[in-house]
Formats: C-alpha cells, structure tokens, sequence
C-alpha cells in the first residue's frame, strides 16, 4: 500500500444497523492514524487518533481497530442512527514526515431512519 | 473558546486574478495545516507550518501556490494567476504541535473559491 485507502466509498444502512469501514494505508514508517467525521457543511471534527498496534479506541458507540503491521484500521458503529450519516475519513502520518497527514478519499454513510 | 476561523467563506474570482486566503488557528496552536478539496475527490495536503516554518512545500500544486504565517499565528495562501483548476474548497487546520501522540487537528470552516 503506497497510499491511504478506504473502503467502501459509501453505506447506506437503515437506523439500528451496526456498520464498519476499513481504511489501509502504509504500515512502514508508521506514526500516527487519525479518524474523522465531516458532516455536510461543517468542518472535520477529530473522532480517534491511534499509534500503537493494537490500539482499540471508543466514543460512544463509535469504535476503531489499528494493526499497525498489516497496516489497517477498522471503523466501526454500533446501532447507527441519521446523525451518524456523515463522510469518514481517516490519514496517516509517517514519523519521516509527521507533518503531513495523508487522507484517504472518505467512506460516506448514509443512515436512514 | 474561538476555534480555527478562515475567511473569506467563498470567493469567486476571474481566471488570471490573484486571490489570498486568511487562517487564523487557535490561540497557542504551533503547528498549521492548509488542505484542499477538489470537486469529487478527497482532502490533499498542500502544506504545513511549525511556527513560521515551512519544512515541507511539497504538495503545493504549483509555483503559483504560495503560503505565509507570521507571528505564529495567522497564515495566508495565495494563489496567482489562478486558473479554473484551482477551484476548490481550501481548509485549514490547527494543532498544538505537529510531531506528538495527539496532534488533534481542528478545522476550519473552510473557503469555497470559484475561478470562473
């Protein structure tokens, strides 16, 4: 993997579905994996930021996986309701170049009540 | 507390003019992002200060791309002679530092430019 990839681009779901995104990105010179959430005409709102394998983080019932090694991260969200319907995007950082993150293109979901 | 605030919230501007773009991040924030979104495609890193520094240039799209922060604080990006190409929503981001566990990135509302 020489880039951040997410997968799939879009979900559509109805309300109460539990639903899980995957984003790779390159496992050599890891630093850091950051989730986030970007609504509709607002800003990006930071969801997890992760940097060990193995790293499980939680925020409501909103979950993220790291495997560092394989170098993939897992989205997951229990119960989806409409206000989850938002794009998800998650970026890496390198520690050659820990300034610049790398997004990949998002997985936009869909929730319908 | 104020968060990352950009201006102008859109701009719509001829082919050849010049426009200027203004962040001002979070008070204390060290570290400052510039992104673009281009119609259908995901955010693309243009360039990032640590203070007043620019230690990478490398996703400027062109030489036309410039950027600027004084004082630690406030950032412009100016883009000459712009071309349609270059419309895009512009985003910028703070964070307290850049080479840390949490660097959280904070966003702004972004600027919508337009070359018509």
């Amino acid at each position: 993997i020489l880039n951040v990839e997410q997968s799939p681009q879009s979900l559509h779901v109805q309300e109460g579905d539990s639903t899980n995104f995957t984003c790779s990105f390159p496992s050599s010179n890891f630093y850091a994996l950051h989730w986030y959430r970007w609504e509709t005409a607002k800003s990006p709102e930071a969801l997890f930021v992760m940097t060990l394998n193995g790293d499980e983080k939680k925020k409501g019932r909103i979950s993220a996986t790291l495997n560092t090694k394989e170098g993939y991260s897992y989205l997951y969200i229990k119960g989806s309701q409409p206000e989850d319907s938002a794009t998800y995007l998650c970026a890496s950082q390198t520690n050659t170049n820990a300034g610049k993150s790398t997004f990949g293109d998002g997985t936009t979901l869909t929730v319908k009540p | 507390g104020a968060g990352v605030s950009q201006s102008p919230s859109n701009k719509v501007t001829e082919k050849g003019k010049d426009v200027e773009l203004r962040c001002d991040p979070i008070s204390g924030h060290t570290a400052l992002y510039w992104y673009r979104q281009s119609l259908g495609q995901g955010l693309e890193f243009l360039i990032y200060f640590q203070g007043n520094s620019a230690p990478d240039k490398s996703g400027l799209p062109s030489d036309r791309f410039s950027a600027e922060r004084t004082g630690g604080s406030v950032s412009t990006l100016t883009i000459q002679r712009t071309q349609q190409e270059d419309s895009a929503v512009y985003l910028c981001a703070s964070s307290l530092v850049v080479a840390a566990f949490n660097n959280e990135q904070f966003f702004g509302p972004g600027t919508r430019l337009t070359v018509l």
